[in-house]
């Protein structure tokens, strides 16, 4: 199947500082990437969508002015958590839509960030 | 608002055959996905169904039945490795991300 990377896989930061999370889709163009938060033991939660050349389209809950996301090429797609707190602690998970799967229309996950804010 | 419900945990033997079932009520319906998910590491995709039926891939099925809202996965000839979070995706709408159920942890023993 189709290859998206995450970098980094882990990060401890102290709290108020920010961290930039990269997600590549490796061999296929994605004009859009999802990023969801894991917290323990709970399912994966849609944060935002990530599309290509425009602004991304954030769900309920979410600030966007905290969690910054860039979509500047068709294979790349960073998140930005500004002044990071102890609450954001979790684990960040890209995925990227592949649209060369027809109509199975597949995402596909990146490794996950785990980050660790102290 | 959207809703996927699926068992918390559930346990098996090896060999054995187990079915993991996700009942939804969404908003609307453009597929239906299973993933395993390994502690600490991403979702992996296992299978996909749009139309009311059953999909076989080795050891893994998956049913749908549109007008009941349901789904199940089955794997068969469980094995240790098998031990993981198996989630049930919903995608409302083509091209949008996919609602997650919160898992269903299978813990299989020996």
């Amino acid at each position: 199947g189709a290859v998206v990377s995450q970098h980094p896989s882990w990060v401890i930061c102290k709290s108020g500082t920010s961290v930039k999370i990269e997600c590549r889709s490796l061999d296929f163009q994605a004009t859009t990437m999802f990023w969801y938060r894991q917290f323990p033991k709970q399912s994966l939660m849609l944060m935002a969508t990530s599309n290509e050349g425009s602004k991304a389209t954030y769900e309920q809950g979410v600030e966007k002015d905290k969690f910054l996301i860039n979509h500047a090429s068709l294979t790349l797609s960073t998140l930005t958590v500004t002044s990071a707190h102890p609450e954001d602690s979790s684990f960040y998970i890209c995925s990227a839509r592949d649209p060369r799967g027809g109509s199975t229309d597949t995402q596909y996950f990146g490794p996950g960030t785990r980050l660790t804010v102290l | 608002g959207q809703n996927i419900d699926q068992p918390t945990e559930m346990t098996a033997t090896e060999g054995a055959i187990v079915q993991i079932n996700c009942t939804y009520q969404t908003s609307g319906f453009n597929g239906l996905f299973w993933y395993q998910q390994h502690a600490g590491e991403a979702p992996t995709f296992l299978s996909y169904n749009v139309l009311d039926g059953l999909e076989e891939k080795g050891r893994f099925s998956s049913f749908l039945s549109r007008s009941k809202g349901y789904s199940y996965l089955l794997l068969k000839e469980l094995q240790m490795k098998d031990s993981a979070s198996y989630l049930c995706a919903v995608r409302v709408v083509a091209g949008t991300a996919l609602i997650f159920g919160k898992g269903t942890t299978l813990s299989v023993s020996s």
